[in-house]
């Protein structure tokens, strides 16, 4: 099976802006979560979405949205861009349901910088 | 709210030596517990997970846990470090399935010849 992949791998982007990052979950996988991983603040939960419905969210402002497509794969978007945004951010897929535990795969991640 | 907590943000051995990395979790209910390696430039890769069952756990590369209710700790574990050993390691709890895990701030093992 194909792994989790992300895109663009690397973005460079100016504060104000906004920026779309792309994830694409392991076949059959229908849970896709998001994370911020900075050095200071580690790696931070976003949001999950599972079956096209966002299950989970972290402590993230309104900046920071996302949405899953009927094929599992998965957008987030940052709006309005700050300094502080750049990181890398990781995406990871998983079966996703609740019966039983499945593990996460993660992706590459997204390497984002604010200017 | 849960916690990870990973004592020592740096671990230095040496090649050959026993590695052990701390992970203490705040709850009073066993969580889903999980270890996970990060090598530079790179996503997470899966070492090992406790769900339910034993209690020591053996993942990839060598590496073990052992989940200890009592102390609410799950420290990992390899008898023998090796070069390609080196990276960030991270302990992370779910209460439910892994797509919200809480995440420790990670421990950086470096492995001298």
């Amino acid at each position: 099976k194909a792994g989790v992949t992300q895109t663009p791998r690397y973005l460079i982007k100016t504060r104000g802006q906004q920026v779309t990052l792309s994830c694409s979950p392991i076949s059959g996988h229908r849970s896709v979560s998001w994370y911020q991983q900075t050095p200071g603040q580690g790696l931070q939960f976003l949001f999950e979405y599972f079956s096209e419905t966002q299950r989970n969210k972290g402590n993230f402002p309104g900046r920071f949205s996302g949405r899953q497509f009927s094929n599992s794969r998965s957008e987030m978007n940052v709006s309005t861009l700050e300094l502080g945004d750049s990181a890398l951010y990781l995406c990871a897929s998983s079966v996703g349901t609740q019966e039983i535990l499945s593990e996460q795969y993660f992706g590459p991640g997204t390497r984002l910088t604010v200017t | 709210a849960q916690s990870v907590t990973q004592l020592g943000s740096h671990v230095s051995v040496s090649e050959g030596a026993l590695v052990l990395l701390r992970c203490n979790y705040s709850s009073s209910v066993p969580p889903y517990l999980f270890w996970y390696v990060q090598y530079p430039n790179q996503g997470l890769q899966l070492l090992l997970k406790y769900t339910t069952g034993a209690t020591l756990v053996k993942g990839i590369n060598g590496f073990e846990a052992e989940f200890k209710k009592s102390e609410t700790s799950f420290h990992l574990t390899k008898p023998s470090a090796h070069m390609s050993d080196a990276a960030e390691y991270f302990c992370a709890v779910s209460y439910t399935n892994a797509g919200k895990s809480t995440f420790g701030d990670g421990t950086t093992l470096t492995v001298k010849p």
